[in-house]
């Protein structure tokens, strides 16, 4: 019975390269969500996602970032030409419906350098 | 008015006491209230939710929600040594059809000292 899966657990960037943040949501569920983690601030929304499909993307920085959440596969968060202050742990969850109860996943914590 | 509000603490308890953990919330449309504990380091894991006015418990845990007073509070009994962690307060809005993104407060730092 696995949990939400992220990988990789930590990743380290210098500024200008590309990250990709990788999530396979809990057996079942096909609502993926993404949030970051600031140190010293809360958990932040970035996006909604259910299969080939962005629902809400409000809370994703305009540039630089997206996300996709494929019919097959993992879900994807990349962050292009990284900066010091994409520097988080950024954590994927997911649920069986929308809105219902999301579990997290064990995070990617960002680095860059 | 920060969305939601907790006190970031520390709340320091002896083992055995009961912990209570506050929340306020700014929005009268939201609908579903859930606490995260979050160990250093870790990612949250969810304890409890609670949709309803009153009282909702379950094992050490209890949820309490007032929506007339916007508060939503988690009450630890026995606590333990184990239960030192940031406890995340979450809403769920109900409004403009956003009824999926969980709003997080910035957490409480609970420590229960043997």
């Amino acid at each position: 019975n696995a949990g939400v899966m992220q990988n990789p657990r930590h990743l380290v960037r210098r500024r200008g390269q590309e990250a990709r943040l990788r999530c396979s949501p809990m057996k079942g569920h096909s609502h993926v969500y993404w949030y970051r983690q600031l140190p010293e601030e809360g958990l932040k929304f970035m996006v909604y996602l259910q299969k080939e499909n962005i629902i809400d993307e409000s809370g994703m920085p305009k540039e630089r970032f997206s996300a996709e959440f494929p019919k097959e596969g993992p879900s994807i968060l990349r962050i292009q030409q990284v900066v010091r202050g994409d520097s988080a742990a950024y954590f994927c969850a997911s649920s069986w419906e929308g809105g219902g109860e999301a579990f997290f996943g064990q995070g990617t914590r960002l680095t860059v350098v | 008015q920060k969305e939601v509000e907790q006190n970031s603490g520390p709340l320091s308890v002896p083992e055995g006491a009961i912990a209570s953990l506050n929340c306020t919330y700014s929005d009268r449309g939201s609908q579903s209230f859930f606490w995260y504990r979050q160990y250093s380091g870790k990612s949250p894991e969810l304890i409890m939710f609670i949709y309803s006015n009153g009282d909702k418990e379950d094992g050490r845990f209890t949820a309490q929600l007032n929506k007339a007073s916007q508060y939503v509070s988690l009450l630890i009994r026995d606590s333990q040594p184990s239960d030192s962690a940031t406890y995340l307060c979450a809403v769920i809005r109900d409004s403009g059809g956003s009824n999926y993104k969980l709003t997080f407060g910035k957490g409480t730092l609970l420590t229960v000292n043997p």
